[in-house]
C-alpha cells in the first residue's frame, strides 16, 4: 500500500519555466525528505523538512512542508535541463510506518527539454 | 570518502534460482538498510540492520533475507526468484536510523532480471 502519493508521476517542461511537485498523505510524518535519482544511479538528499510549514530553499528549489505534516511541495524556479530525473519525497515515522524506516512516493519523472 | 558500494551491479537470473548481492556502507556507518525499486512499486522497504540486528523489516515474504557482518557490510538474499523479483536493489548506508532524521546515502544499486 503506497502511503505517499506523488503528482504528477511525469513532467515534460521547456527549460525557463516553473513546475511544483506535491507530496500528499493522510498519515503525518515526523520528517520528510526530498531525494533526485539520476539514471543509473542512486537517489542524492536534497532537503529534509521537520517542522510544520517550514520552508527550505536550495537555490532554485523551494521546499515546504505542510502545516498538519501531512505533504510536502517541490517548487522548481526557472528549470534547466540539469534539472531532469526522478524526484521522490520519503517519509519517517508515519503512524501506519510499517516498520521501515522511510515510505517513499512513487517519484516524479522531471525531463527538462532545451 | 568512498560512497556505498553494491555488488554486483548487474545480473541474470532464472526462474528458481538464488540470487544474493553485496553491500559496503560508508566507513563509519552502521546503519544499512535495502530498498526494491520497480517501475510500478516505486522505492519499497525490505530490511534495515544496526550492528549485525535487524531492527526493521518491510512487508516481503521470507524468500528476502539479509544479514550484516562486524564490519557494517551488508548482504541480502532471494531464494526461488520470480520473474516479479526483477528490479533494481538499492542498499544505502547512514550513521544512525532516519528516525533522527539522518541522511540516507544510497549506492548505485544491483539490478536483477529474472527470466
Amino acid at each position: 500500500t503506497q502511503l505517499l502519493e506523488q503528482s504528477p508521476q511525469f513532467l515534460s517542461i521547456q527549460e525557463g519555466e516553473n513546475l511544483t511537485v506535491y507530496c500528499n498523505s493522510s498519515s503525518v510524518f515526523s520528517s520528510l525528505q526530498w531525494y533526485r535519482q539520476e539514471p543509473g544511479e542512486g537517489p542524492v538528499l536534497l532537503v529534509t523538512v521537520v517542522t510544520g510549514g517550514e520552508v527550505k530553499k536550495l537555490k532554485r528549489l523551494t521546499f515546504q512542508f505542510g502545516d498538519a505534516r501531512k505533504d510536502s511541495s517541490l517548487h522548481i524556479t526557472a528549470a534547466q535541463p540539469g534539472d531532469t530525473g526522478l524526484y521522490l519525497c520519503a517519509g519517517e515515522g508515519g503512524f501506519y510506518n510499517q516498520g521501515g524506516k522511510l515510505i517513499f512516493g512513487q517519484g516524479t519523472e522531471l525531463s527538462v527539454k532545451p | 570518502k568512498a560512497g556505498v558500494t553494491q555488488t554486483p551491479r548487474y545480473l541474470i537470473k532464472t526462474r528458481g534460482q538464488q540470487v544474493t548481492l553485496s553491500c559496503s556502507p560508508i566507513s563509519g556507518h552502521r546503519s544499512v538498510s535495502w530498498y526494491q525499486q520497480t517501475p510500478g512499486q516505486g522505492l519499497q522497504f525490505l530490511f534495515e540492520y544496526f550492528s549485525e540486528t535487524q531492527r526493521n523489516k518491510g512487508n516481503f515474504p521470507g524468500r528476502f533475507s539479509g544479514r550484516q557482518f562486524s564490519n557494517s557490510r551488508s548482504e541480502m538474499n532471494v531464494s526461488t526468484l520470480e520473474l516479479g523479483d526483477s528490479a533494481l536493489y538499492l542498499c544505502a548506508s547512514s550513521l544512525d536510523w532516519a528516525g533522527n532524521t539522518g541522511e540516507l546515502f544510497f549506492g548505485e544499486g544491483s539490478r536483477l532480471t529474472v527470466l
